[in-house]
């Protein structure tokens, strides 16, 4: 079946680091593309989507692009900050289902 | 309210008990998903509805476990004769009809079977 592969954490940065979490997957034809985040003791939130290749999702200093030549989507900001730890999920999927990667815990220190 | 509800937030009950486990989902979304987040098995989809029916139920991981929906609205994950393996945080998420395929979550139920 589908499956969603990122980069095993936990990442630690220091504030104001440039930020990488890469994710790629299997599905073929043209799935959706999402980053989900969950900060600590809430629910998953989208932080941002892509639905077709080439298009870039940002939101909130964090872009991903859809490449579809290497079925990647990573994450990356340029500058993150305190407030951004927390757990991102990276996943693949329509309108039936998500497919979810095992998710990557970022933690920022000041 | 304006985001996905679930109750109860917390359940702790003991091997062998049936548990009930419910999805408010947003005013008006026609799709419903349950999905599974433990330790061990990151996220997990579990059973797809849409309206009423459940087109893709293929992630429910025996038949210990059911859900149904009523209404097109709210819906019950049903997981009878719980096994300490069933720990975990129970997600709903909905998502509103035609093009958009974003779905939005829930807080969870944290279930823990002693």
């Amino acid at each position: 079946g589908d499956s969603v592969t990122q980069m095993e954490g936990p990442v630690t940065l220091s504030e104001e680091a440039f930020l990488t979490i890469n994710c790629t997957y299997t599905a073929t034809g043209y799935p959706s593309l999402f980053w989900y985040v969950q900060y600590p003791g809430e629910g998953l939130q989208l932080l941002l989507k892509a639905t077709k290749a080439d298009d870039k999702g940002s939101n909130k200093g964090f872009e991903a692009t859809y490449r579809k030549e290497t079925t990647s989507f990573h994450l990356e900001k340029g500058s993150v900050q305190v407030s951004d730890s927390a757990v991102y999920f990276c996943a693949e999927g329509g309108s039936e289902k998500l497919v979810f990667g095992k998710g990557t815990k970022l933690t920022v220190n000041p | 309210g304006a985001g996905v509800s679930q109750s109860p937030s917390n359940k702790v009950t003991e091997k062998g008990k049936d548990v009930e486990l419910r999805c408010d989902p947003i005013s008006g979304h026609t799709a419903l998903y349950w999905y599974r987040q433990s330790l061990g098995q990151g996220l997990e989809f579990l059973i797809y509805f849409q309206g009423n029916s459940a087109p893709d139920k293929s992630g429910l991981p025996s038949d210990r476990f059911s859900a149904e929906r009523t209404g097109g609205s709210v819906s019950t994950l049903t997981i009878q004769r719980t096994q300490q393996e069933d720990s975990a945080v129970y997600l709903c998420a909905s998502r509103a009809p035609a093009n958009t395929d974003t779905q939005y979550f829930g807080p969870g139920t944290r279930l823990t079977v002693l």
